[in-house]
């Protein structure tokens, strides 16, 4: 089946610097990818919905100018925490999905886990 | 929109027993229904879905799950657990395109006790 990786799968930084968080479709096109945020003991919370060659839409509560999402191609989104802190500390998951008349798929990636020092 | 309620936060149960792990869900127009299990420290791993036809469905590692349209609920059963099946457990609905986004619900902790 179809998959969508994640890079890296851990990372740790400083506070007060950016990091980015990769996402890739791998054997399909997505032109649309999500991105979720996982605090430890709780449930996938959807950021912001990544659109091909458009702008990004963010759900309500996140800041679009801390977590940049970038989409640039068919098979690749990033989402970018800029100058990370502690409570930026968290799992990120991203998905793609695959929808016809008669089937659908939602692909999601790994994770990966960010510690901000 | 879309919403989708986890009445349980936990559920314990002992080897071998059944389970059923419970879900509602909200939406105004047709949805895809979906349970995936998380596993400590990993990703999701999608356990089954609903997206037409009949309404009981089977999944992976003897999991399976009934839509009720009448109730809007989508609960998860399994005749037998075992150790192995200590996870978290999600249920989900989206609308039917790809840019439909999933919703997930709180989360079902199962824990099996020998």
């Amino acid at each position: 089946g179809a998959v969508v990786s994640q890079h890296p799968s851990r990372v740790i930084c400083k506070s007060g610097t950016s990091v980015k968080i990769e996402c890739r479709s791998l054997d399909f096109q997505a032109t649309t990818m999500f991105w979720y945020r996982q605090f430890p003991k709780q449930s996938l919370m959807l950021m912001a919905t990544s659109n091909e060659g458009s702008k990004a839409t963010y759900e309500q509560g996140v800041e679009k100018d801390k977590f940049l999402i970038n989409h640039a191609s068919l098979t690749l989104s990033t989402l970018t925490v800029t100058s990370a802190h502690p409570e930026d500390s968290s799992f990120y998951i991203c998905s793609a999905g695959q929808a016809s008349s008669s089937s659908y798929e939602q692909y999601f990636g790994p994770g990966t886990r960010l510690t901000v020092t | 929109a879309q919403s989708v309620t986890q009445l349980d936060s936990q559920v314990p149960v002992f080897e071998e027993a059944p389970v059923e792990l419970r879900c509602n869900y909200s939406s105004s127009v047709s949805v895809y229904l979906f349970w995936y299990v998380q596993y400590p420290n990993q990703g999701l791993q999608l356990l089954l879905k609903y997206l037409s036809g009949s309404t009981l469905v089977k999944g992976i590692n003897g999991f399976e799950a009934e839509f009720n349209k009448s109730q809007t609920s989508f609960h998860l059963r399994k005749p037998s657990v075992h150790i192995s099946d200590t996870a978290e457990y999600f249920c989900a609905v989206t609308g039917y395109s790809s840019a439909s986004k999933i919703i997930f619900g709180s989360g079902t902790r199962l824990s099996i006790r020998p």
